[in-house]
């Protein structure tokens, strides 16, 4: 299975920018998805093949990447984006995540 | 709007069986392909099972094959997950979620707890 590695946590003030990174045990094309999870909600669909936005997500989140390495950025950063944030490969299967990055604002 | 609404969940013993419920609205449910996904207690998610549209094409975690069952009836908009011979590590949060590019749209979950 692909394995997608992500950092556990960060840290950031409010109207910073943050880059939340993704590695693929090996290439997933550009067929890399992100995710917000809120506690106590479901996954939500932020971005999907790599770079394109989701509907009725903020201009402020973006992707970009392709192959093993992919960014997820938030800028500016809000309160409300306090979240877990899950990468998502569906070039190889089985489809498989990453172990999320959990964000907190300062 | 879309929505999906799963159902079914519950506290049930070792080796037990469930069947997990999930009603989709708000769209053709039929022309698109489902999956079922869990999330156990404070950890990450985990794709468990797909169905395609007309369900000509069926797949499954490892973890699951051969215990697991998906399902769907497009006549009642509803898809299905049954569960046998389940164990401990089967306990999760289980989503129902919609496949676009990417699982575009969950529903809010349903739990299953395994336990004697």
């Amino acid at each position: 299975d692909t394995v997608l590695t992500q950092s556990p946590a960060l840290a950031v003030s409010p109207g910073e920018r943050v880059s939340i990174s993704c590695r693929a045990s090996e290439g997933v094309n550009s067929y890399m998805h992100w995710y917000q999870q809120k506690p106590g909600q479901q996954p939500k669909l932020l971005i999907y093949k790599a770079s394109n936005l989701a509907s009725g997500v903020p201009a402020r989140f973006s992707g970009s990447g392709s192959g093993t390495d992919f960014t997820l950025t938030i800028d500016p950063v809000e309160a409300d984006d306090t979240a877990t944030y899950f990468c998502q490969q569906s070039w190889n299967d089985p489809p498989t995540f990453g172990g999320g990055t959990k964000l907190e604002l300062k | 709007e879309v929505q999906l609404v799963e159902s079914g969940g519950g506290l049930v013993q070792p080796g037990r069986s469930l069947k997990l419920s999930c009603v989709a609205s708000g769209f053709t449910f039929s022309n698109y392909g489902m999956n079922w996904i869990r999330q156990a207690p404070g950890k990450g998610l985990e794709w468990v099972a797909y169905i395609s549209s007309g369900s000509s094409y069926i797949y499954y975690a490892e973890t699951v094959k051969g215990r697991f069952t998906i399902s769907r009836d497009n006549a009642k908009n509803t898809l299905y997950l049954q569960m046998t011979s389940l164990r401990s590590e089967d306990t999760a949060l289980y989503y129902c979620a919609r496949t676009g590019v990417g699982f575009d749209y969950w529903g809010q979950g349903v739990m299953v707890t395994v336990s004697s």
